[in-house]
């Protein structure tokens, strides 16, 4: 069964607005990330937590991690239409070996 | 620079056939992986390569076989095609399977009538 899941199945917001995208995932983890993929086309690595790491930013992403809750969020601030894409958490697991696990994903609509 | 090269773009098999996805990266990556996307189901993992010289099952590996021939390509055959193996399949590649961003191709959409 797949490890991530994400929350909401969808999403639509105004630009501008900020838009968050939540992950839970099952089991213990080494690494979370995050990928972006617009229509029809393959997935881009946007940012990577470890799991000693609690929040992450990179330009208008913000990224936090509980493991304790086994969770994680994405935020993406001030939100342009260029955003609108589907958005995936992945987790490798914690043993050696092992490959990128995804979520479901979010998708994500930014009307201007 | 290519990263990682899928072909075919598309493909059409009738139930039965056999066919053989490429996948080729040209970033020295030790790993590489093959999924599939359905709708509603995000990616799932058919089978991957840790290092060269090596492959292990991932989630979804009935009816598919998969062969690391070096360290740049990892194949994925479908010996007799079936309706449900429709979908669209991704190869990526990255430096390791832990802690390394993944580079994904543009992926082949593969359609089983």
């Amino acid at each position: 069964s797949q490890q991530g899941e994400e929350d909401p199945q969808a999403l639509s917001i105004q630009e501008g607005e900020n838009a968050t995208m939540n992950c839970s995932y099952k089991t213990s983890i080494n690494n979370l990330q995050w990928y972006r993929q617009n229509s029809g086309r393959g997935l881009v690595h946007l940012i990577l937590i470890r799991s000693n790491e609690r929040e992450k930013h990179s330009g208008r992403l913000r990224v936090t991690l509980d493991t304790s809750k086994k969770s994680s969020s994405l935020l993406i601030t001030a939100s342009r239409a260029a955003d609108t894409a589907s958005y995936f958490c992945a987790t490798d697991a914690d043993q050696a070996g092992t490959a990128l696990i995804f979520g479901k994903g979010t998708t994500l609509s930014v009307s201007s | 620079n290519a990263g990682v090269t899928q072909t075919p773009k598309f493909q059409v098999l009738k139930t039965g056939q056999s066919m053989t996805l490429q996948c080729a990266q040209d970033m020295n990556h030790n790993s590489m992986y093959w999924y599939r996307q359905d709708p509603g189901m995000g990616l799932r993992l058919i089978y991957y390569s840790a290092s060269e010289g090596t492959t292990d099952k991932g989630e979804v590996p009935n009816g598919y076989n998969v062969s690391r021939l070096n360290k740049r390509e990892f194949s994925l055959r479908l010996e007799s095609a079936a309706p449900s193996q429709t979908s669209v399949y991704f190869c990526a590649s990255s430096d390791w399977t832990g802690g390394t961003e993944a580079f994904f191709g543009q992926g082949t959409r593969l359609t089983v009538v």
